[in-house]
This record gives C-alpha cells, sequence and structure tokens, in this order.
C-alpha cells in the first residue's frame, strides 16, 4: 500500500522560503509524477506543480516564479520550496502521486498525504 | 489558463435522492477531468478519472459523464456517509486545474 506523508516547518515567517518534503513508502517513486497541491484555511483546491522522477517539472503559471520542486529517488522523496511567502501562502499543502491510467489515457491523483497545515506569521 | 466552474456550490439531499454536480470547462479539455471527494479534515479521495471511469474500490452509486467543456458527477443513491465537498480536476492541459468545489449535505 502506497503512503505518502508531509514533513517541514509548520510555521514559516513573512518573505522567507517555506520548506517541505514527502516521503514515500510501499511503493517506488519512479514512473510516476508527483505533485504539491495546497488548501488555504476553508478555501479550495489549488495545484502547486509537479515533478517526474526524472527530475522534469511543470509548475502553475500563478505561483512559478517562487516554487522549485525536486525529486530524491534514493529516498523516494520529493520536495516543495516557496520563496518570498505571505500570509496568502498560509494553507494547508498536500504531497499527491498522479497516475497515468492507461486504459482510459487520462491521469488522476490516486494517493495523497494527510496534509501539513502551514502557517505565514512572524 | 483552463478554468472549471462547478455548480451548485452547495446542495442539500436525502438518503436515497440521486444528486448531480456539473463541471464546466472554460475551453475543451476532451475527457482529462476527474472528480475528487473531500471530507472535513482529510484529504481529497479520487473518485472517477478520465470523466467516467470509476476508480477501485469507490462504489457504483458513484459515476461520471462528459467530454469536452461539459461533465457531471451523478450519485445515484445519496448515502449519509455521502456528505463531503466534491470537486472536479481538468489535467487537459499539463496546469491541472481543480473546480470550487460542492458541498453535499446528507439531510
Amino acid at each position: 500500500q502506497v503512503q505518502l506523508q508531509e514533513s517541514g516547518p509548520g510555521l514559516v515567517k513573512p518573505s522567507e522560503t517555506l520548506s517541505l518534503t514527502c516521503t514515500v513508502s510501499g511503493g517506488s517513486i519512479r514512473s510516476y509524477y508527483w505533485s504539491w497541491i495546497r488548501q488555504p484555511p476553508g478555501k479550495g483546491l489549488e495545484w502547486i506543480g509537479y515533478v517526474y522522477h526524472s527530475g522534469d517539472t511543470v509548475y502553475n503559471p500563478s505561483l512559478k516564479s517562487r516554487v522549485t520542486i525536486s525529486v530524491d529517488t534514493s529516498k523516494n522523496q520529493f520536495s516543495l520550496k516557496l520563496t518570498s511567502v505571505t500570509a496568502a501562502d498560509t494553507a494547508v499543502y498536500y504531497c499527491a502521486r498522479r497516475t497515468f491510467y492507461y486504459g482510459s489515457g487520462s491521469y488522476g491523483f490516486d494517493y495523497w498525504g494527510q496534509g501539513t497545515l502551514v502557517t505565514v506569521s512572524s | 489558463a483552463i478554468q472549471m466552474t462547478q455548480s451548485p456550490s452547495s446542495l442539500s439531499a436525502s438518503v436515497g435522492d440521486r444528486v448531480t454536480i456539473t463541471c464546466r470547462a472554460s475551453q475543451a479539455i476532451r475527457d482529462d477531468l476527474g472528480w475528487y471527494q473531500q471530507k472535513p479534515g482529510k484529504a481529497p479521495k479520487l473518485l472517477i478519472y478520465g470523466a467516467s471511469s470509476l476508480q477501485s474500490g469507490v462504489p457504483l452509486r458513484f459515476s461520471g459523464s462528459g467530454s469536452g467543456t461539459d461533465f457531471t458527477l451523478t450519485i445515484s443513491s445519496l448515502q449519509p456517509e455521502d456528505s463531503a465537498t466534491y470537486y472536479c480536476l481538468q489535467d487537459y492541459d499539463s496546469s491541472p486545474a481543480f473546480g470550487q468545489g460542492t458541498k453535499v449535505e446528507v439531510k
């Protein structure tokens, strides 16, 4: 059973960098896309970006200038860095696996971490 | 960027009712659409991928349909455990975007 677990500071100061890591267990990080998705308190979901096991990345255009997602296949981990944070970046951050379904030729986020709340405040 | 518009934003229905949620894309996305269920304090759960394919383990009362710009999630017989917020997600242009969500209350 694949499991994902987010880790990192729960409090970040404004203008600093938010850093989170997602550890994947029960399966290999290879051959999948790995994503970060966030949800501000009481609001909807926002896709941040994803990384392939090769290191190729795609980011949400609205966050692209501040986001870096990287992968460490030796540790079965991938990470998120978000620079110059403000209160608007306060959210629950989820990591998720993006799977390609060959039968339908489409993708789905089939495994998710439990989420971690990151608060931006001085 | 492709925008996703869900309706209604919330609904209340009784156990056994048939419930329909719609999602409209700002441009055609073939069938590259998924539906997710999120309960309070929990991560979203994949229900439907490819607009109409049921994810393994998801009850058969959930179904999806549509292609192009208009999509529907149907719960054929609403159950108490279906109380949740439902999101559509387009994954057509390598920049996935969620709808704003539909909160379903079971009376």
